[in-house]
């Protein structure tokens, strides 16, 4: 079983909102990345983590803010966010930093 | 040399054609490439993989072959069917940079019934 999944599927919210998007790995993978992908783009690097730490973290904006609670969940909290931030948000997981990344559905976000 | 670059940008082929996707590299130190193919509103899916010590990969309808000294590897897809119509992104893995994955710039490809 190779799923990655991730919630919610859509999200639309204001500038002013705080929101979470959520992921998942049951495949013993310790190592899992945020990206965003625009339109016609390919996907771009945001965070990732090893053994739930920290280990990238590609220059992105603090109102981006990833959590690791444990080995399973991969969290990215939303805050004051800008028209511009709207895209697909992709989470992956592989079984280390060098392994093959598994991709989720992404969570389409909207912010007006 | 982080750059990985991928031709066409668009590939329209008719059903049972062969449409071959390619992509070049500088870097040799980049030491795995995998294709994934994304349909819209969906994430990546990994569709077939090869390391450069492997010169062709088959995996059902899809084969990379990889030519290392010319830094180029291809997809190809045999008996192209319209459900094969995505987006194809090739990729590289780089070890100088925490084996992040360094992405070329996308095929649209559309298989026409």
């Amino acid at each position: 079983d190779t799923e990655v999944t991730q919630t919610p599927k859509h999200l639309v919210m204001g500038m002013t909102n705080k929101k979470s998007l959520k992921c998942e790995q049951h495949m013993g993978h310790r190592a899992m990345y945020w990206y965003k992908q625009k339109a016609k783009k390919p996907p771009e690097l945001m965070f990732v983590y090893s053994y739930e730490k920290l280990s990238i973290n590609e220059s992105v904006p603090s109102r981006f803010s990833p959590e690791c609670p444990n080995s399973s969940l991969l969290n990215l909290h939303l805050h004051a966010l800008q028209p511009e931030d709207s895209a697909l948000y992709l989470c992956a997981s592989s079984s280390k930093t060098e392994g093959t990344q598994y991709f989720g559905p992404g969570t389409r976000l909207t912010v007006l | 040399q982080q750059q990985v670059k991928q031709s066409p940008q668009s590939l329209i082929v008719q059903k049972g054609g062969i449409p071959i996707i390619n992509c070049a590299y500088e870097n040799t130190a980049f030491d795995y490439f995998p294709w994934y193919q994304q349909f819209p509103g969906k994430g990546p899916a990994l569709l077939i993989a090869i390391r450069p010590d492997v010169s062709e990969k088959k995996e059902g309808r899809f084969t990379i072959s990889f030519n290392k000294s010319a830094k180029q590897f291809s997809l190809h897809i045999m008996d192209s069917q319209p459900g094969d119509s995505a987006t194809y992104f090739c990729a590289a893995r780089s070890p100088d940079s925490n084996y992040q994955l360094i992405w070329g710039a996308g095929t649209k490809l559309i298989i026409k019934p």
